[in-house]
């Protein structure tokens, strides 16, 4: 089956740095990815939709300087949070369609905690 | 817009009893249905999909049936086991890009 990887599986960063999350469909090629950002014990909060070769679409109340969202090449996707905070501590999962339409099966990452000190 | 709302958890189980988590979903076109389950600290995982009406999604003994007439995907095992322990999600999609809503998870204990 199709297969997302993240990287890294898990960072500390202190306060004020920036850090870099890679999402990559390993056997198939994706023209949309998707950032979530997902809270404690709460369901999945869709961040922006990242198409391949164009900006990312930034979901209402989601900062687009802060959320970098690169979609350089049909596999890689990545997420870069700027000047973090304590509060952007959270797990980070993103997702792959192989293709468009609401049918098509969207390939989840196995997700990146990231914890800001 | 389009939303999905899932019954509210902890569900707490003996092993082998049977599990119902109620789903519902609004949508201003025929969206797709999916439950995703997610094990501790991992990703979401796909569990079973319905992609239109009177569709029986299954995997694994869970089983959902997509009813247009209730707007619901309720989904459904016989015989839990402790290793099905994990949050359920409920999910839609319309949205030509692929865009999914999330209903708020359910959290399921089996216990021995």
């Amino acid at each position: 089956g199709a297969v997302v990887s993240q990287h890294p599986s898990w960072v500390i960063c202190k306060s004020g740095t920036s850090v870099k999350i890679e999402c990559r469909s390993l056997d198939f090629q994706a023209t949309t990815m998707f950032w979530y950002r997902q809270f404690p014990k709460q369901s999945l909060m869709l961040m922006a939709t990242s198409n391949e070769g164009s900006k990312a679409t930034y979901e209402q109340g989601v900062e687009k300087d802060k959320f970098l969202i690169n979609h350089a090449s049909l596999t890689l996707s990545t997420l870069t949070v700027t000047s973090a905070h304590p509060e952007d501590s959270s797990f980070y999962i993103c997702s792959a369609n192989p293709g468009q339409g609401a049918s098509y099966e969207q390939y989840f990452g196995p997700g990146t905690r990231l914890t800001v000190t | 817009g389009d939303s999905v709302t899932q019954m509210e958890g902890p569900v707490t189980l003996s092993e082998e009893a049977f599990l119902t988590i109620n789903c519902t979903y609004t949508a201003t076109g025929y969206p797709s249905l999916f439950w995703y389950v997610q094990y501790p600290g991992e990703g979401l995982q796909l569990l079973l999909k319905a992609t239109k009406a009177d569709d029986k999604g299954s995997n694994k003994g869970f089983e959902a049936t997509y009813r247009k007439e209730t707007t619901s995907f309720h989904l459904e095992k016989g015989s839990v086991q402790v290793s099905d322990s994990a949050v359920y999600f409920c999910s839609s999609k319309t949205d030509s890009w692929g865009k999914l809503q999330f209903g708020a998870g359910t959290q399921v204990v089996v216990t021995p």
